[in-house]
């Protein structure tokens, strides 16, 4: 069982958006702006799309943006394409003694 | 251009010891920290721990008493070592850039997969 909460599975149509969710607790989302979000495609490594709970990589495009409030983070994708699709992970420092936590991942499915 | 690639056995016997390494090219080993992510088949991420140029470590908890990095600075090579290995350590293995308390993971290798048969 994963340390942060994601809901399995997000599905939305081309052009619409949609929001990841990815909860955790006071002890790392809530006590942390080390938040990060990633996105894998099937085969693929995880690439970093988001950091410091909402700075875009380089080169990403504005079509992602996140967020915090309290002790949950999300990831809002607009403007869906189908190169979205993927799975999505959120991320988070949980303290000198966990340190690292990773959400369960979300499948997002453009339909 | 960072790039990290990962080597090691994809096969381990059960009860004996995992080993990997990590080779980066395109950026010195001597500057953030360096980790290693694991994901076993059709699940998801997880942190088992970084490592500095210096050799100062951190780990997962859950894993803390099983694993070992260190780091070869001359070869720009960082590496693994689990113990006691079982069914459960059955995973893609990635090393990763990142773990230090400012940006995330940002440059990882391709993932190797490990199996440990049952």
């Amino acid at each position: 069982q994963s340390a942060l909460t994601q809901p399995a599975s997000v599905s939305g149509s081309p052009g619409q958006s949609i929001t990841i969710s990815c909860t955790g607790t006071s002890s790392d989302i809530g006590d942390s702006n080390l938040v990060s979000w990633y996105q894998q495609h099937p085969g693929k490594a995880p690439k970093l799309i988001i950091y410091e709970v909402d700075k875009g990589s380089s080169g990403l495009s504005n079509r992602f943006s996140a967020s915090k409030s309290g002790n949950t983070a999300s990831l809002t994708i607009s403007g869906l394409q189908a190169d979205d699709e993927a799975d999505y992970y959120c991320c988070s420092y949980a303290g000198s003694g966990t340190f690292w936590v990773f959400g369960g991942g979300t499948k997002l499915t453009v339909l | 251009q960072v790039h990290l690639q990962e080597s090691g056995p994809g096969l381990v016997k059960p009860s004996e010891t995992l080993s990997l390494t990590c080779t980066v090219s395109g950026y010195a080993i001597t500057y953030y920290y360096w980790s290693w992510i694991r994901q076993p088949p059709g699940k998801g991420l997880e942190w088992i721990g970084y490592i500095y140029y210096t050799g100062s470590t951190n780990y997962n908890p859950s894993l803390k008493s099983r694993v070992t990095m260190s780091v070869d600075t001359s070869k720009n090579q960082f590496s693994l070592k689990l113990n006691s290995v079982s069914a459960a350590d059955t995973a893609v293995y990635f090393c990763a850039r990142g773990g230090q308390l400012w940006g995330g993971f940002d440059y990882w290798g391709q993932g190797t997969l490990v199996t440990v048969p049952s």
